[in-house]
C-alpha cells in the first residue's frame, strides 16, 4: 500500500495567513493527489483533485501543487471558515490511501 | 446534483455482522465511471479507506478488511451496501459512503455513526 505523510499534524494560524500543508507519498503517485477538508461532525469536501484542479466552488485562495511524491496544499490567506482539518488522498492505485490529517486551528 | 445517504443499525452486537446502505439520489448509480466507496473515521482519528465497487460490479478492498468485507451494488434500488463480518469494538466508527471519479472522491453521505457492543 501506499504510504501517506502529512506534515504537519497540527498548525496554530491567524487570519490573513498563508498557510502550507506538505504531503509525501511512499512511492509516486504521478499527479493522482487531492486534497480535502472536514470539518467537526461533518463529511469530508473535495477541495483540489489531481494535484492541483480546483474543485467547482472551492475559494480560489486554495491551490495545490507537485507531482510524484512530495505535493503541497497553500491557503493564501485564511480565512475563518478555513479552521478545520485537512486531509490528502492518492487516487492513483488501490487501496485509496489518506494521510494522517493536518488540524488547523487560531492561534 | 447526486446526493447519498447511508442507512443501517446505529448499535451491533459481537460478532454480528454489519450491513449498511447508501441510498443514491439525483443520478443513477449505473451512469458514469464511478467507484461506489465506503470510508470510514473512528472517533477523533483520520480516514480509512474500506472499499469500492465500479459500475460494472469489480470490487476492490482493503487487504486488512478482505476477508469479511462485501461491497455491492443494486441497480434496480439505486443503492450500493457494505456488509462487515465478525465485528469487534475496534469497527466502532463512523462510516460514509462515497462517489470516486477515479480523480478524487466528490460526493460523500453525511456519515452514520455504528457502535460495536454487547
Amino acid at each position: 500500500d501506499i504510504q501517506m505523510t502529512q506534515s504537519p499534524s497540527s498548525l496554530s494560524a491567524s487570519v490573513g495567513d498563508r498557510v502550507t500543508i506538505t504531503c509525501r507519498a511512499s512511492q509516486s503517485v504521478h499527479r493522482y493527489l487531492n486534497w480535502y477538508q472536514q470539518k467537526p461532525g461533518r463529511a469530508p469536501s473535495l477541495l483540489i483533485y489531481v494535484a492541483s484542479s480546483l474543485q467547482s466552488g472551492v475559494p480560489s485562495r486554495f491551490s495545490g501543487s507537485g507531482s510524484g511524491t512530495d505535493f503541497t496544499l497553500t491557503i493564501s490567506s485564511l480565512q475563518p471558515e478555513d479552521f478545520a482539518t485537512y486531509y490528502c488522498q492518492q487516487s492513483f492505485t488501490t487501496p485509496r490511501t489518506f494521510g494522517q490529517g493536518t488540524k488547523v486551528d487560531i492561534k | 446534483q447526486v446526493q447519498l445517504q447511508e442507512s443501517g443499525p446505529g448499535l451491533v452486537k459481537p460478532p454480528e455482522t454489519l450491513s449498511l446502505t447508501c441510498a443514491v439520489s439525483g443520478g443513477s448509480i449505473s451512469s458514469g465511471a464511478y467507484y461506489w466507496s465506503w470510508i470510514r473515521q473512528h472517533p477523533g482519528k483520520g480516514l480509512e479507506w474500506i472499499g469500492h465497487i465500479s459500475v460494472s460490479g469489480g470490487t476492490y478492498y482493503k487487504s486488512s478488511f478482505k476477508s469479511r468485507v462485501t461491497i455491492s451494488l443494486d441497480t434496480s434500488k439505486n443503492h450500493f451496501s457494505l456488509n462487515l463480518s465478525s465485528l469487534t469494538a475496534a469497527d466502532t466508527a463512523l462510516y460514509f459512503c462515497a462517489r470516486d471519479f477515479s480523480s478524487g472522491i466528490d460526493v460523500w453521505g453525511q456519515g452514520t455513526t455504528v457502535t460495536v457492543s454487547s
